[in-house]
């Protein structure tokens, strides 16, 4: 059973646009959610986090909000560039002592 | 500057071919790990390590075997590829479970 679900496999965003990328989580003790970013043959690289005592976590162009009654949480891009297109995982953690759980990514593209 | 390396970064081999993909790390985690990703699809864990002389198998059953004999080298070896082995592995580390997971670029591994 999948306890980080990204169900969108593919957003397409015209550049310049907000591109808004989103993951659901079925776990109550996760406390600690991490995006990253990947491109093809290459590994991921952390983007942003956010503690689950916060709602927003904002870093340049990228926002992340937590809601977690609903257990959700998204990752907005404003405004959306060329080299944002690659692959985002959501990941969420229960704690120091436990590993991640990712999420099967979304392939955000970007159109000029 | 503290960063974590996989070698080699492509490699084609012949079925029957014992491999090993080298993980080397410079910033003194503890964890590492190691994934299985094919595109459009999750990271799967194979194997992880809490730290020298300790492995354990992964969500994610594989073939492969890794040894963890000092904190920097985590290599993982396959005795015997086959082309279902074909897919991009990635190394990671961290200095907890949770939080902060950094990778390697990955290893592109097709199996002819």
């Amino acid at each position: 059973d999948q306890q980080v679900k990204q169900n969108s496999p593919s957003l397409s965003v015209q550049e310049g646009r907000i591109s808004i990328l989103n993951c659901d989580y079925t776990n109550s003790m996760f406390d600690y959610f991490l995006w990253y970013k990947k491109y093809p043959a290459e590994g991921p690289t952390f983007l942003i986090s956010i503690s689950s005592i916060k709602d927003k976590n904002e870093d340049g162009r990228f926002t992340v909000f937590l809601n977690k009654s609903a257990k959700h949480l998204s990752l907005h891009i404003v405004p959306s560039q060329p080299g944002d297109s690659a692959v985002y995982f959501c990941a969420a953690s229960a704690g120091s002592n436990y590993q991640l759980i990712w999420g099967a990514g979304t392939k955000l593209i970007i159109k000029p | 500057e503290a960063d974590i390396y996989q070698t080699p970064r492509y490699l084609v081999i012949g079925t029957g071919k014992k491999i090993t993909l080298e993980c080397s790390q410079t910033m003194g985690h503890d964890k590492m790990y190691w994934y299985q990703q094919d595109p459009g699809m999750e990271l799967h864990l194979i194997h992880y390590s809490y730290g020298v002389n300790s492995t354990e198998k992964g969500d994610l059953s594989s073939e492969s075997t890794v040894s963890r004999i000092r904190t920097e080298h985590f290599p993982l070896t396959l005795e015997s590829a086959r082309p279902s082995h074909t897919s991009q592995y990635l190394c990671a580390s961290s200095r907890d479970f949770g939080y902060g997971y950094t990778f390697g670029s990955g290893t592109r591994l097709t199996v002819v």
